[in-house]
């Protein structure tokens, strides 16, 4: 039962650097999104896809890109690193949010815990 | 925007007691979700509990309910015949029903602590 892998769990990066972080699930969900969560804060949403080849902006999206060509993966990338982004990333998945399938929770992965130094 | 306080940021209690955790949440939304979940020192985002607002029956999980006020904007956590494993931070988080961009997002609130002590 593998849910939702991110990979890696832990990255240091140097300012400006270049990274993307995995996330794949196994559960044919439709929706994928990606958070980050900070020190005395819950988790904020930076991007999500309702399907594949689709993309949109959460709350906080600015700095990431992120790209979803394969159902089952979906990709968030940091072009320029700044430590304003060292964070732990979680990435989650769902079933269709509308009809029947409108009360379906979340599944989230371990996080990466990302250091910008 | 919908918002959501959880309002005790660190709480304590004895093995095998009870306990509640608060949550608030403002919305002008008549239809919305709303979850409880539970993260332990692993950092594993859990799902412990959910109550669809249309729902007047309080959802219960084996020793996890929730007692869930609509017209007050609340939905607290009672946890019962407290564990050591119960031992986390655990959030409320908050979706609107209909299709939308909102229905997409899940609003957290900041988390409480919870330490379960021997």
């Amino acid at each position: 039962n593998a849910g939702v892998t991110q990979t890696p769990k832990f990255r240091v990066l140097k300012t400006g650097q270049s990274m993307t972080l995995l996330c794949a699930q196994d559960m044919n969900h439709e929706y994928m999104y990606w958070y980050r969560q900070d020190p005395g804060m819950g988790l904020r949403l930076i991007h999500y896809s309702v399907g594949e080849g689709t993309t949109a902006k959460g709350e906080v999206p600015d700095g990431y890109n992120v790209s979803r060509l394969k159902k089952q993966n979906f990709l968030l990338g940091l072009e320029s690193a700044a430590p304003s982004q060292t964070s732990v990333y979680f990435c989650a998945s769902s079933y269709s949010t509308a009809g029947l399938g409108s009360n379906q929770p979340q599944h989230f992965g371990d996080g990466t815990r990302l250091s910008i130094l | 925007a919908q918002t959501v306080t959880q309002s005790q940021p660190e709480m304590s209690v004895q093995e095998a007691e009870t306990v509640t955790l608060s949550c608030t949440y403002d919305t002008s939304e008549s239809n919305y979700y709303l979850f409880w979940y539970k993260q332990p020192p692993s950092r594993q985002m859990i799902l412990v509990i959910r109550q669809e607002a249309y729902k007047q029956q309080n959802a219960t999980e084996n020793r996890f309910s929730v007692n869930f006020q609509k017209a007050a904007k609340s939905f607290s956590l009672k946890i019962s015949d407290s564990q050591l494993g119960d031992t986390a931070m655990y959030f409320c988080a908050f979706r609107e029903g209909y299709s939308g961009a909102g229905s997409y997002q899940l609003t957290f609130g900041k988390g409480t602590k919870l330490s379960v002590i021997p």
